[in-house]
């Protein structure tokens, strides 16, 4: 079936970076757009940026430029979203999802727990 | 970049009572939106895709519609597990963006 499947949980110290990975299977990898979206404890969905996996172009939220990168590795049908510079409000569930098309799947989300 | 006004932020309702949740978009995105569920701890679920389309698998009694600038999502007859927070999202124009979001509770 049509699934994302997403890293591991991570805690980070302010200041470093995390990197997180979300595996497609079950569709063509290079067909549908990556999202990702993140999520603090108790509020709402925030949109982070977007990635055309065949031709590797990206759109980022104003709010995390210079911040935020989004790649791929076309030959295991994975997107990684990488964040820098991290601080406590980076604290958050973080999800990759595809929103367009008639499946619409998201990862189960990887928490990164960001505290010295 | 497109702001996403959803309504009411939360809403009281029985089993049995039929539901309506409204975004309206700042300018134009055609049908270029869908509307997701979501439980606590759980990842979002999307119901609808664009703007009216029944994702596979979720019960008849969700549906939606709207086009350019005003969505409703409705629930014909609220079941006991539809009480979660809703959410719309355009894909339309980058800077993607939510509403903020509707908790329903039980009354």
């Amino acid at each position: 079936q049509v699934q994302l499947v997403q890293s591991g949980a991570e805690v980070k110290k302010p200041g470093a970076s995390v990197k997180v990975s979300c595996k497609a299977s079950g569709y063509t990898f290079t067909s549908y757009d990556i999202n990702w979206v993140r999520q603090a404890t108790g509020q709402g969905l925030e949109w982070m940026g977007w990635m055309n996996p065949n031709s590797g172009n990206t759109a980022y939220a104003q709010k995390f430029q210079g911040r935020v990168t989004i790649t791929r590795n076309t030959s295991i049908s994975t997107s990684y979203m990488e964040l820098s510079s991290l601080r406590s409000e980076d604290t958050a569930v973080y999800y990759c999802a595809r929103v367009s098309g008639a499946y619409g799947p998201w990862g189960q989300g990887t928490l990164v727990t960001v505290s010295s | 970049d497109i702001q996403m006004t959803q309504s009411p932020s939360s809403l009281s309702a029985s089993v049995g009572d039929r539901v309506t949740i409204t975004c309206r978009a700042s300018q134009g995105i055609r049908n270029d939106l869908g509307w997701y569920q979501q439980k606590p701890g759980k990842a979002p679920k999307r119901l609808i895709y664009a703007a009216s389309s029944l994702q596979s698998g979720v019960p008849s009694r969700f549906s939606g519609s709207g086009s350019g600038t005003e969505f409703t999502l409705t629930i014909s007859s609220l079941q006991p597990e539809d009480f979660a927070t809703y959410y719309c999202l355009q894909h339309n124009r980058s800077p993607y963006t939510f509403g903020q979001g509707t908790k329903l509770e039980i009354k």
